[in-house]
């Protein structure tokens, strides 16, 4: 099976910071990706991770940590706008994503 | 501008019926996959194709065919639809094998199967 795992649906508040959890298992790793949908909508690229560490774009943070088949994507400065499922895919070894079932994140005023 | 395109955008069928769904993408990518997308489920891989001329089977592609005759044109056909295929359909284009990760999506078709 493809084991990939984040949490369902999470709330916020705006301005304030969160982080959404991603887990994986896999024995071919070439990658952990990000994308935004927003309901109705197609997903759009927000980052990529294939070394460990943490990569920074703006307000939005992707951390990867390959021994651990862990991965978060952090939010700051939350905006209304930023109301949207949030997908967590890795790319295995044959180059194909398997994606994560997609965090729904609700922004409250 | 246009990216990725796909038509029709909606579309109710009866049980039995085909259709093929259009996938066109303006930016000269290899890669281009069909995907399914159903509530409290990842996406999931139906077919993709490597380049003009080449598919391949994805992880749910009974139901489903596939053609590549043009490089920037990717086709679904459901020859004879079923309930089980009520879902939202997305088509994506990617560079290739290190940018393969980096998709870009068309806008999804709904399709109805009643």
């Amino acid at each position: 099976g493809q084991n990939i795992d984040q949490p369902t649906e999470m709330t916020a508040t705006e301005g304030a910071i969160v982080q959404i959890n991603c887990t994986y298992q896999t024995s071919g790793f070439n990658g952990l990706f990000w994308y935004q949908q927003h309901a109705g909508e197609a997903p759009t690229f927000l980052s990529y991770n294939v070394l460990d560490g943490l990569e920074e774009k703006g307000r939005f943070s992707s951390f990867l940590s390959r021994s651990k088949g862990y991965s978060y994507l952090l939010l700051k400065e939350l905006q209304m706008k930023d109301s949207a499922s949030y997908l967590c895919a890795y790319m295995d070894s044959n180059y194909q994503l398997i994606w994560g079932a997609g965090t729904k994140l609700i922004i409250k005023p | 501008n246009a990216g990725v395109t796909q038509t029709p955008k909606f579309r109710v069928l009866k049980t039995g019926q085909s259709m093929t769904l259009l996938c066109a993408q303006d930016m000269n990518h290899e890669y281009m996959y069909w995907y399914r997308q159903d509530p409290g489920m990842g996406l999931r891989l139906i077919h993709y194709s490597v380049g003009e001329g080449t598919t391949a089977k994805g992880e749910v592609p009974d139901g489903y065919n596939v053609s590549r005759l043009k490089k920037q044109n990717f086709l679904l056909g459901l020859e004879s639809a079923a309930p089980s295929q009520t879902s939202v359909y997305f088509c994506a284009s990617s560079y290739g094998d290190r940018e393969a990760g980096e998709l870009f999506f068309g806008e999804g078709s709904r399709l109805t199967v009643l």
